[in-house]
């Protein structure tokens, strides 16, 4: 069965660099993307990006340009995403999700969340 | 950027009720459209893709409908657990998401 598993709760300072990891089991992990979507406490979904795990390929939303990045690597069928310059508006679950190969569609599987709290 | 606006923002209503919940697009998404389901702590489920395909497992008392800017989801019979929060969310144009209905039991 399709799984996405993430990495644990991450507590940063502002300022500060968060990396969270999404290892997906239970299908060809090359022929779909990834999307990561955050949600604040009480907030509504907010999109951060997506990649493509055939060829690398990014779009991320224009809010976070410059300090997001997202990278996968397929030999471990991990997707991976990073914020940079943390703000306490940061302060979100962030989910990993299945998407499309080649551009975002609807997401059907999703990973369990990663709590970042940022505070200082 | 797309704006999906939900409406209600909240929903009570009782076991076998017929609930529906309407999303509106900025624009027009054709049929470019998805619906989840989201219980407290958990993540969300999808429920509906291209507006109107039920997705696998999901119960046929679940339907999507609409095309262009406006959207629905109907809940049949509403039954104990479906008491949650639903989004939509477009995808024509990257991905945004509606602010959310929560369903609570009257």
């Amino acid at each position: 069965q399709v799984q996405l598993v993430q990495s644990g709760a991450e507590v940063k300072k502002p300022g500060a660099s968060v990396k969270v990891s999404c290892e997906a089991s239970g299908y060809n992990f090359t022929t779909y993307g990834i999307s990561w979507v955050r949600q604040a406490p009480g907030q509504r979904l907010e999109w951060m990006g997506w990649i493509s795990a055939d060829n690398g390929n990014t779009n991320y939303a224009q809010n976070l340009q410059g300090r997001v990045s997202m990278t996968t690597g397929t030999s471990t069928s991990t997707a991976y995403m990073e914020l940079r310059s943390l703000r306490s508006d940061d302060t979100a679950v962030y989910y990993c999700a299945r998407d499309g190969r080649y551009s975002s569609g609807w997401l059907d599987y999703w990973g369990q969340g990663t709590l970042v709290s940022v505070s200082s | 950027d797309i704006q999906m606006t939900q409406s209600p923002s909240t929903l009570s209503a009782s076991v076998g009720d017929r609930v529906t919940i309407t999303c509106r697009a900025s624009q027009s998404i054709s049929s470019w459209l998805a619906w989840y389901q989201q219980k407290p702590g958990k993540a969300p489920k999808l429920l509906i893709y291209k507006a109107s395909s039920l997705e696998s497992g999901v119960p046929s008392r679940f339907s999507g409908s609409g095309s262009g800017t406006e959207f629905t989801l109907t809940i049949s019979s509403l039954q104990p657990d479906d008491f949650a929060t639903y989004y939509c969310q477009q995808y024509s144009s990257y991905l945004t998401f509606g602010g959310g209905t929560k369903v609570e039991i009257k």
